[in-house]
C-alpha cells in the first residue's frame, strides 16, 4: 500500500542550525502538508502547498520557515534558525484531490529535539 | 474560521464496555470531518471520514461515527472496546470544496481498563 514516507525520524540540533525535513508524499497525490505536535499536544497546522506554491499558512509558519519540492517527489520542511521552541514532531501529509479525494494521509513523522 | 472541540481530555474505559468520543465542530461551509487515532509514538491513522451520504459512517477497527448537523458533532463511537484501543483519538475537519487545510481538534486520550 502507497504511504508517505519521512525522514529523518529523529533529529537532534543545536539551537541557531538549520533543519531540513524531508517527505516523499504517495506519487499520485497533488497537495501537501505539513503539520507539528509538540508533545503532549494538539496537531497544528503548519502549510498546505498545492501546484508548487503554498496555498496557505499559519501563523506558526514564519520567515524561517520554507517548503519546496525540489524534484517532484521529495518535499521539504526548512527550518532556518532552530529555536528550543520548535521541538516538535513535524508530520507531512498528502491527499489525492480535493472533495471526495480529498482525505490526507500522514507519515509517521520526523522528531526534532532542539538543544 | 475553523474550529474543533473535544471535551474529554481523557477518558477510561474497561474492556468490552462501549465507548463514545464527543466532537463538535465549528465551520461555515460543508464540512468534511475525520477521525484519526494515534498510537504512543506514531503517526496519525484515519478511522473514518465523512463528507456527504449517509450520516452514519463505518470505519476501521469497529468504529463508527454519526454526524448531527444540527447539533455540529462528529461523535465517534465503538460498541466494545479492546485494550489495543489505548491511544490519542483526534477529530479534524476540513472544508469539503477546495484544498484547505485540516483542523485537528485537541485530543481525547484514552485509556483501556483490563
Amino acid at each position: 500500500e502507497p504511504e508517505v514516507t519521512q525522514t529523518p525520524s529523529h533529529q537532534v540540533t543545536q539551537m541557531g542550525q538549520e533543519v531540513i525535513l524531508r517527505c516523499v508524499p504517495i506519487s499520485n497525490h497533488l497537495y501537501f502538508y505539513w503539520y507539528r505536535q509538540i508533545l503532549g499536544q494538539k496537531v497544528e497546522f503548519l502549510v498546505s502547498f498545492y501546484n508548487n506554491e503554498i496555498s496557505e499558512k499559519s501563523e506558526i509558519f514564519d520567515d524561517q520557515f520554507s517548503v519546496e519540492r525540489p524534484d517532484g517527489s521529495n518535499f521539504t520542511l526548512k527550518i532556518r534558525s532552530t529555536k528550543l521552541e520548535d521541538s516538535a514532531m513535524y508530520f507531512c501529509a498528502s491527499s489525492p484531490g480535493q472533495g471526495a479525494d480529498r482525505e490526507l494521509f500522514f507519515g509517521e513523522g520526523s522528531r526534532l529535539t532542539v538543544l | 474560521a475553523q474550529s474543533v472541540t473535544q471535551p474529554d481530555i481523557h477518558i477510561t474505559v474497561s474492556e468490552g464496555a462501549s465507548l463514545e468520543l464527543r466532537c463538535n465542530y465549528s465551520y461555515g461551509a460543508t464540512p468534511y470531518l475525520f477521525w484519526y487515532v494515534q498510537s504512543p509514538g506514531q503517526g496519525l491513522q484515519l478511522l473514518l471520514k465523512y463528507f456527504s451520504g449517509d450520516t452514519l459512517v463505518q470505519g476501521i477497527k469497529g468504529f463508527e461515527a454519526e454526524f448531527k448537523r444540527s447539533q455540529s458533532s462528529f461523535n465517534l463511537r465503538k460498541p466494545s472496546v479492546h485494550w489495543s484501543d489505548a491511544a490519542e483519538y483526534f477529530c479534524a475537519v476540513g472544508a469539503l470544496a477546495s484544498y484547505d487545510k485540516v483542523i485537528f481538534g485537541p485530543g481525547t486520550s484514552l485509556s483501556v481498563i483490563p
